[in-house]
C-alpha cells in the first residue's frame, strides 16, 4: 500500500518569509512518481511539479524549489520569499508504476501568507 | 480546449435521490478518473477507468457506480444519496504515459441534506 503523510496541517507566514511544506511517502514500487498540486482558495488543482524515483536531482522554478532524497523519503517543496498569491493548500501526491497512475494524496498543508 | 469539464458546478440532494455527475475531457486521454474531497482528507479515488468501456474500484467505491461509455466522458452515479456523501467531487483525466500528470476538472460541490 502507498502512503503520502503531509504532517504540517496549517503554516502561516509573513510575506517575503522562505516556507518548507514536508512530504514523506511509503511505497514497496521501485519506480515510482510524485507529484506536488496547488488548490487556490478557488477550487481547482493546478499542477506544480513531478519527479520519478530515478532522478534525485532537486529542481527550482522561480521561487519555487523542490527536494527530493531518497534515502528519507521525502519530497519537500520550498517557496521563497513568500507572497499573498501563494496562499493555497499544496497536496503532494505518489503513483507507483502498473497502477493506471493512480495518485495517492496526502492530506494538503494550508498555507496562508499574511502582510 | 476546454481540458476536464464537469456537470454541474454545485447540487443539493435530499437523502436518498439519485443523481449524475458528466466529466468530460477534449484531449484523447485514455484514462479517467473521479476523487472526492473532504476536509483534512485530501483526495480520495472512487472509481477510475482505463479505457472505453472499462471501470475499476479505487480506495473509497460504496455507494458509487461510473460507466464509460465513450472514451471522452465518465459519469459517476449515486443511486441513493446519503448525508456522508457531501463532498467536493473532482474528474481527473490522464494520457496513460507512465509518469505524467493528471489533469483535473474543475470539481462539483454536492450537499446531500
Amino acid at each position: 500500500a502507498q502512503k503520502v503523510t503531509q504532517a504540517q496541517t496549517e503554516i502561516s507566514v509573513v510575506e517575503k518569509e522562505d516556507v518548507t511544506l514536508d512530504c514523506v511517502y511509503e511505497t514497496r514500487d521501485t519506480t515510482y512518481y510524485l507529484f506536488w498540486y496547488k488548490q487556490p482558495p478557488s477550487g481547482e488543482l493546478v499542477f506544480l511539479i513531478r519527479r520519478n524515483s530515478f532522478d534525485e536531482q532537486n529542481e527550482i522554478s522561480g521561487r519555487y524549489s523542490w527536494n527530493f532524497q531518497k534515502s528519507t523519503s521525502s519530497f519537500n517543496f520550498t517557496i521563497t520569499a513568500s507572497q499573498v498569491v501563494d496562499s493555497a493548500v499544496y497536496f503532494c501526491a505518489l503513483s507507483g508504476s502498473g497502477t493506471a497512475s493512480k495518485l495517492t494524496f496526502g492530506t494538503g498543508t494550508r498555507l496562508q501568507v499574511t502582510l | 480546449n476546454a481540458g476536464v469539464t464537469q456537470t454541474p458546478k454545485f447540487r443539493v440532494l435530499k437523502t436518498g435521490q439519485s443523481m449524475t455527475l458528466l466529466c468530460a475531457q477534449d484531449m484523447n486521454h485514455e484514462y479517467m478518473y473521479w476523487y472526492r474531497q473532504d476536509p483534512g482528507m485530501g483526495l480520495r479515488l472512487i472509481h477510475y477507468s482505463v479505457g472505453e468501456g472499462t471501470t475499476a474500484k479505487g480506495e473509497v467505491p460504496d455507494g458509487y457506480n461510473v460507466s464509460r461509455l465513450k472514451k471522452q466522458n465518465f459519469l459517476l452515479g449515486l443511486e441513493s444519496a446519503a448525508p456522508s456523501q457531501t463532498s467536493v467531487y473532482f474528474c481527473a483525466s490522464h494520457d496513460g504515459g507512465l509518469g505524467n500528470e493528471q489533469f483535473f476538472g474543475p470539481g462539483t460541490r454536492l450537499t446531500v441534506l
